[in-house]
């Protein structure tokens, strides 16, 4: 166990749809980093919170967005889904020494 | 874009017998992180190397790092069937926010 939540586990829905996934990092870290693992695309990094505030964006749609709250709990938001937005999406948090804990990840399927 | 690339992209070994991964990466790093994810789950942390360290070992894993070629290997010695996943390299830098750039990774199968 990482220390690292997310919630759903999976989620299926359909395309159009907007969903929203949830995270909370380990106790004690700030970072909260958002990831998506697909078949085509492998592991690709989407957004990097620290402390509530957006620090780096890798490939990230503009259909997405996210948040992260006073209390550190972070929020990934995927609307006008498509099929090909079907993956894993994974957080991770970032400890002291420069690991990540990665948490169990959501199951997205997109029908 | 990935900035890692695993080689072998799949390998088959026995119990018992040493498994190598090698990855390469483009750009300079800070760290370079191996994860391990088993079939469809979740990424679990194996092993940390800085730029300026050049090997590292933790139990039956160990990592090189050469930084002038831009690459890793990771070792696994005595492998079991217990092994069996897939392995990532990933690279941070800061930056991008020590976002990590993950390779597409090796799937290791270890038959008893």
């Amino acid at each position: 166990d990482s220390g690292v939540t997310q919630t759903p586990k999976h989620l299926i829905t359909a395309t159009g749809q907007r969903v929203t996934l949830r995270c909370s990092p380990r106790s004690g870290d700030l970072s909260v980093y958002w990831y998506q693992q697909s078949l085509d695309q492998g592991l690709q990094f989407l957004i990097h919170y620290y402390n509530g505030e957006e620090r780096a964006k890798g490939n990230i749609l503009e259909r997405f967005s996210a948040q992260q709250f006073p209390d550190l709990h972070s929020e990934l938001n995927l609307s006008s889904l498509e099929l090909g937005d079907s993956a894993l999406y994974f957080c991770a948090s970032r400890g002291a020494g420069g690991l990540q804990f990665f948490g169990p990840g959501t199951r997205l399927t997109v029908l | 874009s990935q900035q890692g690339e695993e080689d072998p992209q799949a390998l088959s070994i026995q119990e018992g017998e040493n498994a190598t991964m090698n990855c390469s990466y483009k750009t300079s790093i800070n760290n370079l992180q191996w994860y391990r994810q088993n079939s469809g789950r979740g990424l679990v942390h194996l092993i940390l190397i800085r730029s300026n360290e050049r090997e590292k070992h933790s139990g039956r894993l160990r990592v090189t790092l050469d930084t002038s070629k831009k690459s890793s290997s990771l070792l696994i010695t005595a492998s079991r069937a217990a092994d069996t996943a897939s392995y990532f390299c990933a690279t941070d830098a800061a930056n991008s926010g020590y976002a990590l750039n993950f390779g597409k990774g090796t799937s290791l199968l270890v038959t008893p």
